[in-house]
C-alpha cells in the first residue's frame, strides 16, 4: 500500500537558518504530494502541493520539489523563523481517490 | 467560509466507557473523513463519507467504533467501549472539489482530544 516516511525529529534551528526536511513516498500510480503543518494546539493546515512530477510547490517561504526518480518531496526554507516553530507532516494523496496517507511528522524547534 | 467544527475540544474517559465526537463540516462539502492521530504519528483515515453513504471504513475497528452523517450534513463517532490505546485526536476533514485554496478543498477541524485512562 502507499507509505510517506519522514525524517525524524525534532529538528532544532536557530533562526535564519536552512531548514530541510526530508520526504520519500512509496504509491502505485501517480499521487499528488502535500506538506502540512501544525502549529501548537491548532488544526491541520495546508502548507504546499505539487501534483505532477517536477512541480514545485511553495508558499511562506518554504518550497518542495515533486521528483518522481527519488520519490522524494523534501520540505526546504532558506531562512526559518521561530514562528515557524511546529509539526510539518508529509502527505500523498493517491490519484483516483480524496484519502490522504501521512508520514509520522517532523516536529521543528527553532530558537531566537 | 466557516470552518470544520468539531466537539468536545477535550474528552477524558476511563477504559470500557462510551464517548461521542461531534463534527460539522464546512457548508456545501459532500465528503467528510475521520482520521485518529496517535501521539507521534500522522493521521490515519477511520472513515470516509460522500453525502450520506459510506465510501472507505476499511480501517474503521468495527467492533468498537461506529461512525454516521445522517441528512449528509453532519457526522458523529463513537466508541464503545474505549479502550486505552484509543488516546489520540481524532481529526475531523470535509472536501470539496470545487473548493479554492486547499488541496481539493481539503479543510481539518481542530480536532478532539481523547484520553482514555
Amino acid at each position: 500500500g502507499d507509505s510517506v516516511t519522514q525524517m525524524e525529529g525534532p529538528v532544532t534551528l536557530s533562526e535564519e537558518a536552512f531548514l530541510t526536511i526530508n520526504c520519500t513516498y512509496t504509491a502505485t500510480g501517480y499521487p499528488s504530494l502535500f506538506w502540512y503543518v501544525q502549529y501548537p494546539g491548532e488544526g491541520l493546515q495546508l502548507l504546499l502541493k505539487a501534483t505532477k512530477a517536477d512541480d514545485k510547490g511553495s508558499n511562506k517561504g518554504f518550497e518542495a520539489t515533486y521528483r518522481k526518480e527519488t520519490t522524494s518531496f523534501h520540505l526546504e526554507k532558506g531562512s526559518v523563523q521561530v514562528s515557524d516553530s511546529a509539526v510539518y507532516f508529509c502527505a500523498l494523496m493517491n490519484s483516483g481517490y480524496s484519502t490522504l496517507t501521512f508520514g509520522k511528522g517532523t516536529m521543528l524547534l527553532v530558537s531566537p | 467560509e466557516a470552518g470544520v467544527a468539531q466537539s468536545p475540544r477535550y474528552k477524558i474517559i476511563e477504559k470500557r466507557q462510551s464517548v461521542a465526537f461531534w463534527c460539522n463540516p464546512i457548508s456545501g462539502h459532500a465528503t467528510l473523513y475521520w482520521y485518529q492521530q496517535i501521539l507521534g504519528q500522522g493521521p490515519k483515515l477511520l472513515i470516509q463519507f460522500q453525502n450520506n453513504g459510506v465510501v472507505d471504513d476499511s480501517q474503521l475497528p468495527k467492533d468498537r467504533f461506529s461512525a454516521e452523517r445522517l441528512k449528509g450534513v453532519d457526522s458523529t463517532l463513537k466508541i464503545q467501549p474505549a479502550k486505552l490505546e484509543d488516546s489520540a485526536v481524532y481529526l475531523c476533514a470535509s472536501s470539496s472539489p470545487r473548493s479554492s485554496g486547499t488541496a481539493y478543498g481539503y479543510t481539518f477541524g481542530s480536532g478532539t482530544r481523547l484520553t482514555v485512562v
